[in-house]
């Protein structure tokens, strides 16, 4: 069955540190990735995907395939980078969007 | 531009009992899912209603049905509640072409079902 696993419940790292949230995916074939967020008090949106391969507030994500691995990252954590992030997978356009269980990223000051 | 609202915000039943959980798409969108998310978990896809007909489903039992209205609003409604339903359910909405999962989707502040 396909799976996005995400191995970190909580990683906690400080202010001004280089981040890396990390997500494996169980899937043979060319998936679709994405990476969503969830603020404190807000609502789940969706923060990046692999096909676009742009940078989110300063966030990137680069597709693994050999690895099977789509993990986010960024070069400086900033204080508001505090949030719930979750990996997401899909086999193809037609199919549904399987989500990890998410990491809790807490930047220290 | 509205964003996509949920009602009730949160709300108790009984095991046994039936429930409706409501939800209204962000405007110009005409596909809606549906997720269960348990504690500790990411959302689990319930399934996805495009132009009011169901074209996607995950794994749930047939107790968990849905409807969605020609305005493209939806509801979602649990038969036979059991402890485990307890969760937060949330809608998405996105726009397609063809009923294809749109990536973009939009997400309500969810509805947090408790089952005793």
């Amino acid at each position: 069955a396909q799976r996005v696993t995400q191995p970190e419940k909580l990683l906690s790292v400080f202010k001004g540190a280089p981040v890396e949230l990390k997500c494996n995916y169980s899937y043979s074939g060319s998936p679709e990735l994405f990476w969503y967020v969830q603020y404190s008090r807000q609502r789940l949106q969706l923060l990046l995907r692999h096909i676009s391969r742009e940078s989110i507030k300063g966030f990137t994500a680069d597709l693994n395939k050999g690895e099977t691995s789509f993990h986010l990252k960024k070069p400086f954590a900033q204080e508001e980078d505090s949030a719930m992030y979750y990996c997401a997978f899909r086999r193809n356009r037609d199919d549904k969007i399987i989500f990890g269980k998410g990491t809790r990223l807490h930047i220290l000051p | 531009e509205t964003g996509v609202t949920q009602s009730p915000t949160h709300l108790i039943k009984t095991r046994g009992q039936q429930v409706t959980l409501r939800c209204s798409s962000q405007s110009g969108h005409n596909t809606v899912s549906w997720y269960q998310q348990a504690l500790g978990q990411g959302p689990q896809f319930i399934f996805q209603y495009y132009r009011e007909e169901e074209n996607g489903r995950g794994n749930f039992p047939p107790r968990f049905s849905g409807l969605q209205f020609p305005n493209y609003s939806s509801e979602l409604n649990v038969n036979a509640l059991e402890l485990d339903d307890s969760a937060l359910y949330l809608c998405a909405s996105s726009w397609g072409a063809s009923g294809s999962l749109s990536y973009e989707q939009y997400f309500g502040p969810g509805t947090r079902l408790t089952v005793t």
